[in-house]
């Protein structure tokens, strides 16, 4: 079963705005991950957030966690066209070192 | 630097066929990873290795097995296809705790 629930599946907004994607888990965790995927691609690493951070920044991407509700976001602000993709959560479990990915959320970027 | 690289990129399959699908990295990753990704399931992890000579399990195994003799290579292997092995089939490579992902190989059974 997914470790992770993405929120909402799809967005779309205008070049400019800012983007935020939500992410619920349900078990502990070691840390949780973000993904970007082009369509067509395979999977890259946009950021890592550990489990006793609340807060990270690189560049435009703003990721939050809240371990007592177990959720993350994810902010992309002044998005542009080429942000056009799916993103991804997912968790390391405190178990091991295998991640469990969410279903993705479908960022449409407008010009 | 290649990264990861996966072989072929796409196959067509007739039910009850194998075959093998190549996964390599020159990162010198102790980990691989073998997922599926079907439209609207996410990634889920069929098998994976944490060093060369080791293989387990991960969420969904049945129907393939996997082996791992190089550090560098991570095959995956159908044994006897079914439709509803046709998806979208990604490696990755981890040293710590980012991944990273090959560009997929699109497999269909019919």
């Amino acid at each position: 079963s997914q470790q992770g629930e993405e929120d909402p599946q799809a967005l779309s907004i205008q070049e400019g705005e800012n983007a935020t994607m939500n992410c619920s888990y349900k078990t502990s965790i070691n840390n949780l991950q973000w993904y970007r995927q082009n369509s067509g691609r395979g999977l890259v690493h946009l950021i890592l957030i550990r489990s006793n951070e609340r807060e990270k920044h690189s560049g435009r991407l703003r990721v939050t966690l809240d371990t007592s509700k177990k959720s993350s976001s994810l902010l992309i602000t002044a998005s542009r066209a080429a942000d056009t993709a799916s993103y991804f959560c997912a968790t390391e479990e405190t178990s091991g070192s295998r991640l469990t990915f969410g279903e993705g959320t479908q960022l449409t970027v407008n010009p | 630097n290649a990264g990861v690289t996966q072989t072929p990129k796409f196959r067509v399959l007739k039910t009850g066929q194998s075959m093998t699908l190549l996964c390599a990295q020159d990162m010198n990753h102790e980990y691989m990873y073998w997922y599926r990704q079907d439209p609207g399931m996410g990634l889920r992890l069929i098998h994976y290795s944490v060093g060369e000579g080791t293989t387990a399990k991960g969420e969904v195994p049945d129907g393939y097995n996997v082996s791992r003799l190089k550090k560098q290579n991570f095959l995956l292997g159908l044994e006897s296809a079914a439709p509803s092995q046709t998806s979208v089939y990604f490696c990755a490579s981890s040293y710590l705790d980012e991944q990273f992902f090959g560009p997929g190989t699109r497999l269909t059974v019919l």
